[in-house]
């Protein structure tokens, strides 16, 4: 069976601009959240989802916003890119929001 | 105080000894734990979850819950050269859709 699956793997984009990542869940997984690495330090939350539905936000500007299509996929968007925006984003699934989360491979978003 | 805490190493230890990693965490009302293990340039890869007080085994990893003290840890027997990663403490909030809060991580060097 297919892990959680993230694209791009990398990415460099300038400041300002806009940027989209995806994520396909592990098959019968509902609930997928976000979450940004930096160098260093461990997973921040961003979001989840579960059925479509936003069930938790952490603490990041309106710049970030997601959503849940009805296959479980979901998108990340960052728009009006910073230098800190740089990071490891990370795209979690579980069956069900009180289950164990799996990673994906994470996307890796470089601004210059 | 940070939400959940670990010292960051590195700990070295001599392959085949018992490496011990600790955890503390603040919210006295969480209820789930989870260890990750993180290569370097990878994502996280979920070795273990423990849910009440005490022990919880799975091969060379045992997982200890202490809810009185707020404290997990994660022994790992006869450590090998490629145990050598970065360890995840990760907890769960309930209050806030769920979403995990990790502790920066702390290295574990094997020596062969």
């Amino acid at each position: 069976d297919a892990g959680v699956t993230q694209s791009p793997t990398h990415l460099i984009k300038t400041r300002g601009q806009h940027v989209t990542l995806r994520c396909s869940p592990i098959s019968g997984h509902k609930s997928v959240s976000w979450y940004q690495q930096v160098l260093g330090q461990g997973p921040q939350f961003i979001f989840q989802y579960y059925e479509k539905e936003e069930r938790g936000r952490g603490n990041f500007p309106d710049r970030f916003s997601a959503r849940q299509f009805p296959n479980y996929s979901s998108e990340l968007n960052v728009n009006a890119l910073l230098l800190g925006d740089s990071a490891l984003y990370l795209c979690a699934s579980s069956l069900d929001v009180n289950y164990g989360y799996t990673f994906g491979s994470g996307t890796r978003l470089t601004v210059v | 105080q940070k939400e959940v805490e670990q010292n960051s190493g590195p700990l070295s230890v001599p392959e085949g000894a018992i490496a011990s990693l600790n955890c503390t965490y603040s919210d006295r009302g969480s209820q789930s734990f989870f260890w990750y293990r993180q290569y370097s340039g990878k994502s996280p890869e979920l070795i273990m979850s423990i849910y009440s007080n005490g022990d919880k085994e799975d091969g060379r990893f045992t997982a200890q819950l202490n809810k009185a003290s707020q404290y997990v840890s994660l022994l790992i027997r006869d450590s090998q050269p490629s145990d050598s990663a970065t360890y995840l403490c990760a907890v769960r909030r309930t209050a806030y859709g769920n979403k995990l809060v990790f502790g920066a991580g702390t290295i574990l060097r094997v020596k062969s």
